[in-house]
């Protein structure tokens, strides 16, 4: 079965400072993967996703995510983050029959103005 | 956009009660899911449906039961609520690759 780690439970950075979250899949064969975003109070909304292709995906507000089949990563990152990035950040990775995800424990980003 | 709206937001039960949480979306999607999320443990998958009256089990389905009435409609079901399910649930409907969320209901078992 599918997992995803992400090993970093809370992340504090500085406003303007650069960002990167880490994610760690276990899938056999190509995976679709994922990172939602939990701002506070609210639902998850889609940052971006990773379908076979390009290993650059570029997300909104300015995100973007690097797939790696050799280190079975999916790490998100910023270049400079706003107090608004404030929130839970989700990995996930789609099942081969594409019903279902699995998601990691979550990131939660604290912005220090 | 996807719309998804889940009720109550709020509720409080006690040890034995029984409980229905609502969630409905306005996008024909044919998939709904069901989700609990807890500290450590990320988003987890409770019960899922790819249409009216169809229901597949997800990954932490004990003590929870499900129902889907129409296109629009997913209803969970604790029937005898736990203190161990107080949590936050969302409800998510999937439209291809990307599922779409609620707001989530927090729920709390006394």
């Amino acid at each position: 079965a599918q997992s995803v780690t992400q090993p970093d439970a809370r992340v504090t950075v500085s406003e303007g400072a650069s960002l990167q979250l880490r994610c760690k899949y276990s899938y056999f064969g190509t995976p679709y993967l994922f990172w939602y975003v939990q701002y506070p109070r609210q639902g998850l909304q889609l940052l971006l996703k990773y379908y076979p292709g390009d290993p650059v995906v570029q997300g909104v507000n300015g995100f973007e995510a690097e797939f790696s089949k050799s280190n079975s990563s999916f790490h998100l990152r910023k270049a400079s983050v706003h107090w608004s990035d404030w929130a839970v950040y989700f990995c996930a990775v789609k099942d081969s029959a594409g019903n279902k995800l699995t998601f990691g424990i979550g990131t939660r980003v604290l912005v220090r103005p | 956009e996807a719309a998804v709206t889940q009720s109550p937001r709020n509720k409080v039960t006690v040890t034995g009660g029984n409980v229905t949480l609502s969630c409905r979306q306005t996008n024909s999607h044919n998939y709904m899911y069901w989700y609990r999320q807890d500290t450590g443990h990320g988003l987890r998958l409770i019960h899922y449906s790819y249409g009216a009256g169809n229901l597949q089990i997800g990954d932490v389905p004990d003590g929870y039961k499900a129902t889907r009435t129409t296109q629009e409609d997913f209803f969970l079901l604790l029937e005898l609520a736990s203190p161990s399910q107080t949590s936050l649930y969302f409800c998510a409907s999937r439209d291809r690759g990307e599922q779409y969320f609620g707001p989530g209901t927090r729920l709390t078992v006394l």
